[in-house]
């Protein structure tokens, strides 16, 4: 079946610095998603991205949807303690309702 | 505006004891979810429903079974609980199926002994 991994699992930033997660799927995406889970909260939706090569900013993030559309990206740009979370992509597996989640890179900021 | 509701928020069993998690949603979408979260693997989705009168398994399904009850609500049943569905669980809606965002409840916390 599908399978999204993403990497890092992990990272550790001093606030300021720049901050980018990778997503990586084994199959072909018709569109992808990226949602923030803040520690104890549940996933809140971010963004989706639908065309190939596709780049979308929201204030510090970048989102980008590869060329082939199996992989995805998210910047942060100084990041600040708000930023605090883990981060997912998610994209349609198998039949269309079905979103299979990847595996999530938490992000810790400190001062 | 309540979004999706979950409960209840927490629960402890005992291994073979049941019980069902209810889901409901005020804002008129057509599909629901189940997804379990343990640390380390991300969401899984356990079962879904496209519509109303409608439901597939997931990535997860065994051990869990599934109503929709209505458009509004989609309850999950452990028949029998195990120790391996020790988890937090959210229910999630969408209006359609595959794109377009999911909203999340704010999640069930469930131990199993």
């Amino acid at each position: 079946g599908q399978q999204v991994m993403q990497i890092p699992q992990y990272q550790h930033v001093q606030e300021g610095e720049d901050f980018t997660t990778y997503c990586n799927s084994s199959t072909t995406l018709s569109n992808i998603q990226w949602y923030k889970q803040r520690p104890g909260g549940h996933p809140v939706f971010l963004i989706q991205l639908v065309k190939s090569g596709e780049v979308k900013k929201q204030k510090r993030l970048t989102f980008q949807f590869g060329e082939a559309k199996k992989n995805s990206s998210l910047h942060i740009t100084a990041t600040q303690t708000t930023d605090v979370g883990t981060y997912f992509c998610a994209g349609p597996g198998g039949t269309a309702s079905k979103l299979t989640f990847g595996t999530g890179t938490r992000l810790q900021v400190t001062l | 505006n309540a979004g999706v509701t979950q409960t209840p928020k927490f629960q402890v069993l005992k291994t073979g004891q049941s019980m069902t998690l209810q889901c409901a949603q005020d804002m008129n979408h057509n599909s629901m979810y189940w997804y379990r979260q343990d640390p380390g693997m991300g969401l899984r989705l356990i079962y879904y429903s496209a519509s109303e009168g409608t439901t597939d398994k997931g990535e997860v399904p065994n051990g869990y079974n599934v109503s929709r009850l209505n458009k509004r609500e989609f309850s999950l049943r452990l028949e029998s609980a195990a120790p391996s569905q020790t988890s937090v669980y959210f229910c999630a809606s969408s209006e359609g199926q595959g794109s377009g965002e999911l909203f999340f409840g704010e999640g069930s916390r469930l131990t199993v002994l």
